[in-house]
């Protein structure tokens, strides 16, 4: 399976100000995604990330709010603008590997507290 | 209608004993895949185990079997042998091939506590 590195692990941030996460994987993967986990909720897609193209977001997603870049097969980051109290979560990355059911493969999180 | 249900909001189980976590499902896709992922409490989600719909036999993986009831649309999920590091979330997802999506959809998860 793909060994994904996201970073920053957590981080505490104030209201306003931006945060960009990284997600660096370990071979080329067509398709990366990205997903928002609220406390005590499950995960929540954000968006796909194309190389190459325009994300995709799901409803309720906006790319003012959340732009993504995808500059090669290997990377990808996840920026939360303007960031408010309820923004804060667990922001994880996570690839597919189509073989064997198309299993999805997740970084460790990062562990984001707005005040 | 909630494609994953997960009913047990918590578990708790004795340390060594075995342990069932609920999951029904609902799709009308001939073709599609059930996950089940854990949480422990530095957010990490780890991949545990995969069932495919035309698999005729339970998936295992070590401690970890799924009980896959394909008429009654339920993977639960079965460890054996519990151990303290046990203790998360445990999330089942399911993906569905209609559409050509390749993206699962999660359910709202069972907290586990193993208690030594």
């Amino acid at each position: 399976s793909a060994v994904i590195s996201q970073k920053p692990s957590r981080d505490i941030c104030q209201r306003g100000t931006s945060l960009t996460i990284q997600c660096q994987v370990d071979s080329q993967v067509t398709m990366m995604f990205w997903y928002r986990q609220q406390p005590g909720q499950s995960l929540t897609l954000i968006a796909t990330a194309n190389q190459g193209s325009e994300a995709t977001y799901e409803s309720g997603f906006v790319i003012d709010k959340f732009p993504i870049s995808r500059p090669n097969l290997t990377f990808s980051t996840l920026t939360v603008s303007n960031m408010s109290p309820e923004d804060s979560s667990i922001y994880l990355c996570s690839v597919g590997e189509r073989s064997g059911g198309n299993i999805q493969y997740f970084g460790a999180g990062t562990r984001l507290s707005v005040l | 209608a909630q494609k994953i249900t997960q009913t047990q909001p918590g578990m708790f189980v004795q340390e060594k004993e075995a342990v069932t976590l609920d999951c029904t499902y609902d799709t009308s896709d001939q073709s599609y895949g059930l996950f089940w992922y854990k949480q422990p409490s530095s957010g990490e989600m780890i991949f545990l185990i995969y069932q495919g719909s035309y698999d005729e036999q339970n998936a295992t993986e070590g401690r970890y079997s799924l009980n896959f009831q394909k008429a009654r649309k339920s993977a639960n999920l079965v460890i054996s042998a519990s151990q303290l590091g046990d203790s998360a979330m445990y999330f089942c997802a399911m993906r569905e091939k209609g559409g050509g999506s390749y993206i699962p959809t999660f359910g709202r998860g069972t907290s586990l506590i193993v208690h030594p």
